[in-house]
């Protein structure tokens, strides 16, 4: 039973370039949330998507963009890249947002440096 | 800024020890979650306690959850070196879907063999 992959594991860009980060959810899964987590710090919430559509949004600006896949994988894309950008990216799947109280499955990241 | 905090930002103990984490938040919820990451990993979930219930065990960890003053503990009892890594708290603030969860800064473990 695959759990969530993420890739690249590490990627260097920098400022003002674009970048692409991409997810597949555990198995059975059909829901997927992207965190931002700066060294130090806690998860921050990105966006979700379910059914190929952006559900719920935190506080980034539109530089921050995603999409889902009919097989339920996801991608992160970030424009116009910012030195505070560099941080760890995980995505997280889970059963459908409508299931409160279903705990998020964390992938491993990707490492995001900006120079 | 992040709804959670946790406290102490940081606990170093010997192995065979007990372990209290400490997590505050600010809006009313509907569950809160803790979960562990090693260092430079993804989180790890260990335990969901939803908000109408007060205590939660899984194994060596006991989550205790107080709404009324909105706050939350982890528990490890007999600690091991394995569980040297950042814990989390993390909510569901009411009236919003799952999965857009609220995380604090975490408090980092150290269990000293």
């Amino acid at each position: 039973d695959a759990g969530v992959t993420q890739s690249p594991t590490h990627l260097i860009k920098t400022r003002g370039q674009q970048v692409t980060l991409r997810c597949s959810p555990k198995s059975g899964h059909d829901t997927v949330s992207w965190y931002q987590q700066a060294l130090g710090q806690g998860p921050q919430f990105i966006f979700q998507y379910y059914e190929e559509e952006e559900r719920q949004r935190g506080n980034f600006p539109d530089r921050f963009s995603g999409h889902q896949f009919p097989n339920y994988s996801s991608e992160l894309n970030v424009n116009a890249l910012l030195l505070g950008d560099s941080a760890l990216y995980l995505c997280a799947s889970s059963l459908d947002p409508g299931r409160i109280n279903s705990p998020l499955h964390f992938g491993n990241g990707t490492r995001l440096t900006v120079t | 800024s992040q709804q959670g905090e946790e406290d102490p930002q940081a606990l170093s103990i010997q192995e065979g020890e007990n372990a209290t984490m400490n997590c505050s938040y600010k809006t009313s919820i509907n569950n809160l979650q803790w979960y562990r990451q090693n260092s430079g990993r993804g989180l790890v979930h260990l335990i969901l306690i939803r908000s109408n219930e007060r205590e939660k065990h899984s194994g060596r960890l006991r989550v205790t959850l107080d709404t009324s003053k909105k706050s939350s503990s982890l528990l490890i009892t007999a600690s091991r070196a394995a569980d040297t890594a950042s814990y989390f708290c993390a909510t569901d603030a009411r009236n919003t879907n799952a999965g857009k969860s609220t995380f604090g800064d975490g408090t980092t473990l150290t269990v000293k063999p």
